[in-house]
């Protein structure tokens, strides 16, 4: 059973520029959640999808906005990238059908650095 | 609306020795709490998740946690550290009944455990 998956790794990137985030939910979830790490700090949400909208949303700009897919896959996008967007970001599904989206399962992380 | 407060933002103890991580929350009404645990370069793995059955909860690796709502406490132990303990901890406090099942974690600032040999 394939946990959350997230690609890329790691990302660099200079200021001004837009990034595209992916994440593959664990197997039989259909909730996304993203949340941004930055160095020594907990996971701030930045927001929730389910059934390809968005559900809720932290307090983060409208540089950064998602998408989910009909397989429940999900993008993350920054635009106008600046040097304090740079942190670790992730991904965690968890399941809405099963009334346990308070149980999310994290991926990896990718890691993005703004130049 | 709820927070988390970790009240010690790092922890050094011995290997084979006790360890308690202490985490204070805040909620209008019963929360789910967790605790996750992110090792270096690492995405977070769960420990543990209380959702108002037993007040006392056991978890993966030995660990446990006790909610005291009259404390507004969720403390994390472990009888007896190893040295791949060495992690960093957080506490997380989320709300579900009220949103419609949609919900966010609420994380705290993180406990960063070591041990020593």
């Amino acid at each position: 059973d394939a946990g959350v998956t997230q690609s890329p790794t790691h990302l660099i990137k200079t200021r001004g520029q837009q990034v595209t985030l992916r994440c593959s939910p664990k197997s039989g979830h259909d909730t996304v959640s993203w949340y941004q790490q930055a160095l020594g700090q907990g996971p701030q949400f930045i927001f929730q999808y389910y059934e390809e909208e968005e559900r809720q949303r932290g307090n983060f700009p409208d540089r950064f906005s998602g998408h989910q897919f009909p397989n429940y896959s999900s993008e993350l996008n920054v635009n106008a990238l600046l040097l304090g967007d740079s942190a670790l970001y992730l991904c965690a599904s968890s399941s809405l059908q099963r009334q346990s989206t308070d149980t999310q399962y994290f991926g990896p992380g990718t890691r993005l650095t703004v130049l | 609306a709820q927070s988390v407060t970790q009240l010690d933002s790092h922890v050094s103890v011995s290997e084979g020795t006790p360890v308690l991580l202490r985490c204070n929350y805040s909620s209008s009404y019963s929360p789910s709490l967790f605790w996750y645990v992110q090792h270096p370069n690492k995405g977070l793995q769960l420990l543990l998740k209380y959702t108002s059955a037993a007040t006392l909860v056991k978890g993966i690796n030995g660990f446990e946690a006790e909610f005291k709502k009259s404390e507004t406490s969720f403390h994390l132990t472990k009888p007896s550290a190893h040295m791949s303990d060495a992690a960093e901890y957080f506490c997380v406090v989320t709300l579900t009944a009220f949103s419609g099942g949609y919900n966010k974690l609420i994380f705290g600032a993180g406990t960063r455990l070591a041990v020593h040999p």
